[in-house]
C-alpha cells in the first residue's frame, strides 16, 4: 500500500509557541489530505480536509486560525498548531486519499504525531 | 444526520470468534471501511466492502448490507496481538469518511 510519512513522531512545547506537523505522501500523489486529532480513549476526529492549491476545509468547532493547513503540493501538506496550549496536547494524525477511476478512495494514515503542551 | 454505530469494547477468548457490528446512516454511501488501531498508533487498513455480502481475506472477514445499513467485522482464532481498537467508516456522498467511535477489543488467554 502507499506510505504516508509525518514529522516529528512526538514533540513537546512550552504553551504559547507554534508547531508545524508535516504530512508526506511518500510514493504517490494526494489530491487530498485530511488532519485528525484523537484523544485518549476516543476515536478519530477530523479537523480539516485539505486540496492542493485551495483553503482547507475546517469542520465545525475547529479554529482555522489556530490550526493552520498548508497543502502546498500534491505530496506535502502542514498543520501549524498556533499558540499551543495544554489542551492541545493531543494524537494528530494525517492521511491521504487518491481518487481515481475504479479507486475505493481509501485513505492511507500517517503514523502520528504525538504533541504534548506543557 | 450521519452517524455511525459500533459497541464500546469487547472481550473474546484466545483462538475464539469474535464479531463486531457497525451500523450506518450517511448522506449517500460509497463503501464501508474497517481499521485497526493499536494504543498509541495510526489505524491501519482492514477492509473495505462496496456491494453486498461477505469478503474473506484470511482470518478476517467483512460483511455489508446496504439495504440494512450494517456491517461487521469477523475475526477468526483470535490472537493476543489482536487486542486493539476497530473502528469502522463509512464513505458518504462526499468520500468523506464518517468515524464510529471504534470497538475495543480484549482479547483473554
Amino acid at each position: 500500500g502507499a506510505v504516508v510519512s509525518q514529522h516529528p513522531s512526538w514533540v513537546i512545547c512550552k504553551s504559547g509557541t507554534s508547531v508545524k506537523i508535516e504530512c508526506r505522501s511518500l510514493d504517490f500523489q494526494a489530491t487530498t489530505m485530511f488532519w485528525y486529532r484523537q484523544f485518549p480513549k476516543q476515536s478519530l476526529m477530523l479537523m480539516a480536509t485539505s486540496n492542493e492549491g485551495s483553503k482547507a476545509t475546517y469542520e465545525q468547532g475547529v479554529e482555522k486560525d489556530k490550526f493552520l493547513i498548508n497543502h502546498a503540493s500534491l505530496t506535502l501538506s502542514t498543520l501549524t498548531v498556533t499558540s499551543a496550549h495544554p489542551e492541545d496536547s493531543s494524537f494528530y494524525i494525517c492521511s491521504a486519499r487518491v481518487i481515481s477511476g475504479g479507486d475505493y478512495n481509501e485513505q492511507f494514515f500517517g503514523p502520528g504525531t504525538r504533541l504534548t503542551v506543557l | 444526520g450521519q452517524n455511525i454505530d459500533q459497541p464500546t469494547e469487547m472481550t473474546a477468548t484466545e483462538g475464539a470468534i469474535v464479531q463486531i457490528n457497525c451500523t450506518y446512516q450517511t448522506s449517500g454511501f460509497n463503501g464501508l471501511f474497517w481499521y485497526q488501531q493499536h494504543a498509541g498508533e495510526a489505524p491501519t487498513f482492514l477492509s473495505y466492502n462496496v456491494l453486498d455480502g461477505l469478503e474473506e481475506k484470511g482470518r478476517f472477514s467483512s460483511f455489508l448490507s446496504r439495504s440494512k445499513g450494517y456491517s461487521y467485522l469477523l475475526l477468526k482464532e483470535l490472537q493476543m496481538k489482536d487486542s486493539a481498537s476497530y473502528l469502522c467508516a463509512a464513505s458518504d456522498s462526499n468520500y468523506q469518511l464518517i468515524w464510529g467511535a471504534g470497538t475495543k477489543l480484549i482479547i483473554k488467554p
